[in-house]
Protein backbone atom coordinates (compact mmCIF):
# COMPACT_ATOMS: atom_id res chain seq x y z
CA UNK A 1 0.00 0.00 0.00
CA UNK A 2 1.18 3.75 -0.32
CA UNK A 3 1.32 5.65 2.19
CA UNK A 4 0.66 9.47 2.76
CA UNK A 5 1.91 11.45 5.66
CA UNK A 6 0.94 14.56 6.37
CA UNK A 7 2.85 17.65 7.93
CA UNK A 8 1.65 19.20 10.42
CA UNK A 9 -1.03 17.11 12.20
CA UNK A 10 -2.31 20.17 13.92
CA UNK A 11 -2.10 23.52 13.18
CA UNK A 12 -3.43 27.25 14.71
CA UNK A 13 -2.88 30.14 12.79
CA UNK A 14 -4.62 33.11 12.69
CA UNK A 15 -7.31 34.41 10.73
CA UNK A 16 -5.11 35.96 7.46
CA UNK A 17 -2.52 33.62 7.23
CA UNK A 18 -0.89 31.71 5.02
CA UNK A 19 -1.32 28.33 5.45
CA UNK A 20 0.75 25.66 3.84
CA UNK A 21 0.11 21.69 4.40
CA UNK A 22 2.12 19.02 3.06
CA UNK A 23 1.71 15.58 2.27
CA UNK A 24 3.97 13.20 1.01
CA UNK A 25 4.05 9.51 -0.67
CA UNK A 26 5.69 6.41 -0.16
CA UNK A 27 6.70 6.24 -3.56
CA UNK A 28 5.86 8.20 -6.60
CA UNK A 29 2.24 8.41 -7.95
CA UNK A 30 3.04 11.64 -10.01
CA UNK A 31 0.24 13.99 -9.88
CA UNK A 32 -2.84 11.26 -8.41
CA UNK A 33 -2.75 13.87 -5.44
CA UNK A 34 -6.31 15.34 -4.09
CA UNK A 35 -7.25 17.19 -1.16
CA UNK A 36 -10.54 17.36 0.54
CA UNK A 37 -11.68 19.39 3.97
CA UNK A 38 -14.39 18.14 6.57
CA UNK A 39 -16.12 20.01 8.65
CA UNK A 40 -16.90 18.58 12.59
CA UNK A 41 -19.49 16.37 11.97
CA UNK A 42 -19.97 16.78 7.97
CA UNK A 43 -18.83 15.00 5.30
CA UNK A 44 -15.70 15.74 4.09
CA UNK A 45 -15.74 17.70 0.92
CA UNK A 46 -12.96 17.90 -2.24
CA UNK A 47 -11.39 21.19 -2.54
CA UNK A 48 -8.41 20.20 -5.48
CA UNK A 49 -7.82 17.01 -7.60
CA UNK A 50 -5.21 15.89 -9.73
CA UNK A 51 -2.61 17.95 -7.31
CA UNK A 52 -3.25 20.79 -8.57
CA UNK A 53 -7.10 21.60 -9.99
CA UNK A 54 -9.37 23.54 -8.29
CA UNK A 55 -12.99 21.99 -7.42
CA UNK A 56 -15.70 23.60 -8.93
CA UNK A 57 -16.97 26.26 -6.29
CA UNK A 58 -13.92 26.02 -4.19
CA UNK A 59 -12.77 29.47 -3.65
CA UNK A 60 -9.49 30.85 -5.22
CA UNK A 61 -7.30 30.94 -2.14
CA UNK A 62 -7.21 27.47 -1.85
CA UNK A 63 -4.51 26.08 -4.25
CA UNK A 64 -2.52 22.63 -4.82
CA UNK A 65 1.03 21.87 -6.24
CA UNK A 66 3.44 19.13 -6.43
CA UNK A 67 3.90 15.85 -8.43
CA UNK A 68 5.62 12.28 -7.42
CA UNK A 69 6.18 12.53 -3.54
CA UNK A 70 5.58 15.72 -2.43
CA UNK A 71 2.41 18.27 -2.92
CA UNK A 72 1.43 20.57 -0.84
CA UNK A 73 -2.15 22.59 -0.65
CA UNK A 74 -2.04 26.72 0.46
CA UNK A 75 -4.75 28.69 1.84
CA UNK A 76 -3.33 31.81 0.79
CA UNK A 77 -5.46 33.96 3.56
CA UNK A 78 -7.50 32.01 5.74
CA UNK A 79 -11.02 33.11 6.73
CA UNK A 80 -13.07 31.88 9.76
CA UNK A 81 -14.65 29.30 7.80
CA UNK A 82 -11.53 27.31 6.70
CA UNK A 83 -11.29 26.34 10.58
CA UNK A 84 -11.69 22.50 9.47
CA UNK A 85 -9.03 19.27 8.84
CA UNK A 86 -7.81 18.94 6.06
CA UNK A 87 -6.70 15.37 3.96
CA UNK A 88 -4.62 14.86 1.09
CA UNK A 89 -5.41 11.31 -0.68
CA UNK A 90 -3.92 9.03 -3.58
CA UNK A 91 -5.48 7.99 -6.43
CA UNK A 92 -2.83 6.04 -7.77
CA UNK A 93 -3.36 2.58 -7.08
CA UNK A 94 -5.39 0.61 -4.97
CA UNK A 95 -5.97 0.92 -2.00
CA UNK A 96 -6.26 4.64 -2.48
CA UNK A 97 -4.65 5.85 1.31
CA UNK A 98 -5.74 9.22 2.72
CA UNK A 99 -3.09 11.14 4.82
CA UNK A 100 -4.03 11.29 8.20
CA UNK A 101 -4.86 14.13 8.29
CA UNK A 102 -4.00 18.03 9.61
CA UNK A 103 -6.58 19.82 11.67
CA UNK A 104 -6.25 23.66 11.74
CA UNK A 105 -7.63 25.04 15.09
CA UNK A 106 -8.60 28.92 16.03
CA UNK A 107 -5.68 30.49 17.78
CA UNK B 1 -28.29 17.93 -9.10
CA UNK B 2 -26.31 15.08 -7.94
CA UNK B 3 -27.08 13.59 -4.39
CA UNK B 4 -25.77 10.18 -2.54
CA UNK B 5 -28.35 9.76 0.38
CA UNK B 6 -27.21 7.35 2.65
CA UNK B 7 -29.91 5.22 4.98
CA UNK B 8 -30.39 5.88 8.84
CA UNK B 9 -28.55 5.38 11.33
CA UNK B 10 -27.99 1.70 12.80
CA UNK B 11 -27.85 0.35 16.54
CA UNK B 12 -26.77 -3.58 16.62
CA UNK B 13 -25.40 -5.91 18.85
CA UNK B 14 -21.88 -8.05 18.26
CA UNK B 15 -22.79 -10.82 15.89
CA UNK B 16 -25.56 -9.14 14.20
CA UNK B 17 -25.66 -8.56 10.17
CA UNK B 18 -26.02 -5.19 8.69
CA UNK B 19 -26.82 -3.93 4.96
CA UNK B 20 -25.98 -0.12 4.71
CA UNK B 21 -27.22 1.72 1.77
CA UNK B 22 -26.77 5.01 -0.83
CA UNK B 23 -29.02 6.24 -3.13
CA UNK B 24 -27.44 7.73 -5.76
CA UNK B 25 -29.75 10.61 -8.33
CA UNK B 26 -29.11 13.46 -10.51
CA UNK B 27 -26.64 11.58 -12.97
CA UNK B 28 -25.89 8.28 -14.95
CA UNK B 29 -25.25 6.20 -11.50
CA UNK B 30 -24.14 3.10 -13.76
CA UNK B 31 -21.09 4.91 -15.11
CA UNK B 32 -19.40 6.24 -12.15
CA UNK B 33 -17.37 4.30 -9.22
CA UNK B 34 -19.04 4.48 -5.81
CA UNK B 35 -16.59 4.42 -2.93
CA UNK B 36 -16.69 3.33 0.67
CA UNK B 37 -15.23 5.46 3.42
CA UNK B 38 -14.73 4.67 7.09
CA UNK B 39 -14.34 6.83 10.07
CA UNK B 40 -13.80 5.67 13.59
CA UNK B 41 -14.84 7.94 16.37
CA UNK B 42 -12.25 11.25 16.85
CA UNK B 43 -9.82 9.57 13.73
CA UNK B 44 -9.51 10.15 10.17
CA UNK B 45 -10.59 8.60 7.13
CA UNK B 46 -9.97 5.32 5.66
CA UNK B 47 -11.03 3.91 2.12
CA UNK B 48 -12.11 0.38 2.51
CA UNK B 49 -13.50 -0.13 -1.23
CA UNK B 50 -14.79 0.86 -4.54
CA UNK B 51 -17.18 -0.68 -6.74
CA UNK B 52 -18.59 0.45 -10.27
CA UNK B 53 -22.32 -0.32 -10.73
CA UNK B 54 -22.19 -0.61 -14.16
CA UNK B 55 -20.64 -4.31 -14.13
CA UNK B 56 -20.04 -4.38 -9.83
CA UNK B 57 -15.95 -4.39 -10.97
CA UNK B 58 -15.02 -4.35 -6.62
CA UNK B 59 -11.37 -3.33 -5.37
CA UNK B 60 -11.07 -3.77 -1.46
CA UNK B 61 -8.81 -2.17 0.65
CA UNK B 62 -6.38 -5.35 2.32
CA UNK B 63 -7.61 -4.08 5.82
CA UNK B 64 -11.68 -4.75 4.81
CA UNK B 65 -10.98 -7.33 2.49
CA UNK B 66 -13.19 -10.42 4.00
CA UNK B 67 -14.70 -7.76 6.65
CA UNK B 68 -17.49 -6.19 4.22
CA UNK B 69 -19.36 -6.89 0.89
CA UNK B 70 -19.92 -4.45 -1.63
CA UNK B 71 -22.55 -4.42 -4.00
CA UNK B 72 -24.83 -2.18 -5.96
CA UNK B 73 -28.46 -2.83 -7.45
CA UNK B 74 -28.45 -1.37 -10.86
CA UNK B 75 -31.85 -0.56 -11.32
CA UNK B 76 -32.58 1.56 -8.36
CA UNK B 77 -29.54 3.37 -8.22
CA UNK B 78 -28.35 2.11 -5.02
CA UNK B 79 -25.19 1.00 -3.58
CA UNK B 80 -24.74 -1.63 -0.45
CA UNK B 81 -22.37 -1.99 2.39
CA UNK B 82 -22.98 -5.31 4.15
CA UNK B 83 -21.10 -7.16 7.44
CA UNK B 84 -22.40 -10.64 8.19
CA UNK B 85 -21.01 -10.26 11.66
CA UNK B 86 -20.69 -6.91 13.26
CA UNK B 87 -18.26 -6.28 15.85
CA UNK B 88 -17.31 -4.01 18.43
CA UNK B 89 -14.70 -2.33 16.88
CA UNK B 90 -17.16 -2.13 13.68
CA UNK B 91 -18.55 1.37 15.53
CA UNK B 92 -17.93 4.06 13.15
CA UNK B 93 -19.31 6.94 10.53
CA UNK B 94 -19.58 5.22 7.16
CA UNK B 95 -19.53 7.39 4.14
CA UNK B 96 -20.42 6.76 0.26
CA UNK B 97 -19.10 9.09 -2.17
CA UNK B 98 -19.22 9.14 -6.11
CA UNK B 99 -15.72 8.42 -7.39
CA UNK B 100 -13.93 8.21 -11.13
CA UNK B 101 -15.95 8.37 -14.18
CA UNK B 102 -16.05 4.96 -16.49
CA UNK B 103 -13.79 2.09 -16.47
CA UNK B 104 -10.74 3.72 -14.87
CA UNK B 105 -11.57 3.74 -10.90
CA UNK B 106 -9.19 6.71 -10.02
CA UNK B 107 -11.03 9.99 -10.30
CA UNK B 108 -11.13 12.05 -7.48
CA UNK B 109 -14.46 11.92 -4.67
CA UNK B 110 -16.38 14.83 -5.55
CA UNK B 111 -19.84 13.98 -3.70
CA UNK B 112 -20.66 12.69 -0.65
CA UNK B 113 -23.42 10.75 1.03
CA UNK B 114 -24.35 12.38 4.49
CA UNK B 115 -22.96 9.68 6.37
CA UNK B 116 -24.77 6.32 8.36
CA UNK B 117 -23.45 5.86 12.09
CA UNK B 118 -23.28 2.54 12.98
CA UNK B 119 -22.92 1.60 16.91
CA UNK B 120 -22.25 -2.08 17.59
CA UNK B 121 -22.61 -2.54 21.29
CA UNK B 122 -23.95 -5.03 23.66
Amino acid sequence: DIQMTQSPSSLSPSVGDRVIITCRASQSIRNHLNWYQQKAGKAPKLLIYAASSLQSGVPSRFSGSGSGTEFTLTISSLQPEDFATYYCQQSYSTPYTFGQGTKLDIK
Amino acid sequence: EVQLLQSGAEVKKPGESLKISCKGSGYNFNTYWIVWVRQMPGKGLEWMGIIYPGDSDTRYSPSFQGQVTMSVDKSISTAYLQWSSLQASDTAMFYCARGGYGPKSDGPFDYWGQGILVTVSS
